[in-house]
């Protein structure tokens, strides 16, 4: 079974914390995708990476920064946490061959900054 | 450029009711599109994908979907509801590399 696995499903993290969230695929995908859920605001784009150590901004980049090492593994980091930056993280993945290849996404970490 | 808009944040019908999601999108090239469930504190499920095989999709949970070009459309049905399905809804559109999402509607089943 595929899968998009994210190291935590919930952190509770204080204001001004350097926060790495951790994202790891086994479908040897070459696109990955950090998204941020609101309520009524549906999923917004964060940053995504095409290929080991590639990156490009989205929507929403302000306040993040990515890595991505290994091809597998694909970091979101939180230079210093603030409470608008409370939310759903959603990492996802897909291949670039197919085009109508569906986006596979992890479960989902709900951070908290406080 | 793409957009996903969907109408009606949220929809209540009752159990065994039709359940009818709307979905309008906007893309410079043939599309690719996608339903997604989620539910509470979960990630996203893909429920069914238009692939231009056929027009209408039949996805999982008895969920289909219907593409109309001519409507920009591809609004998500199910004949009969049920509690089960109550969650939220996303359509989405793939151009290239990258997927645009609409803004969700929750559905509401009542008993």
């Amino acid at each position: 079974d595929v899968k998009v696995t994210q190291s935590s499903r919930y952190l509770v993290k204080r204001t001004g914390e350097k926060v790495f969230l951790e994202c790891v695929q086994d479908m040897d995908h070459e696109n990955m995708f950090w998204y941020r859920q609101d309520p009524g605001l549906g999923l917004r784009l964060i940053y995504f990476s095409y290929d080991v150590k590639m990156k490009e901004k989205g929507d929403i980049p302000e306040g993040y920064s990515v890595s991505r090492e290994k091809k597998e593994r694909f970091s979101l980091i939180l230079e210093s946490a603030s409470t608008n930056q409370t939310s759903m993280y959603l990492c996802a993945s897909t291949s670039t061959g197919t085009a109508n290849t569906e986006a596979f996404f992890g479960q989902g970490t709900r951070l908290t900054v406080v | 450029a793409q957009s996903v808009t969907q109408l009606g944040s949220h929809v209540s019908v009752s159990e065994g009711a039709l359940v009818l999601l709307r979905c309008n999108y906007s893309s410079s090239v043939p599309p690719y599109l996608f339903w997604y469930v989620q539910y509470p504190n979960q990630g996203l499920q893909l429920l069914l994908k238009y692939t231009s095989a056929a027009t209408l999709v039949k996805g999982i949970n008895d969920f289909e979907a219907e593409f109309k070009k001519s409507e920009t459309s591809f609004h998500l049905t199910k004949p009969s509801a049920h509690m089960s399905d109550a969650a939220e809804y996303f359509c989405a559109v793939r151009n290239f590399n990258k997927f645009y999402f609409g803004s969700g509607t929750k559905l509401n089943v009542k008993p």
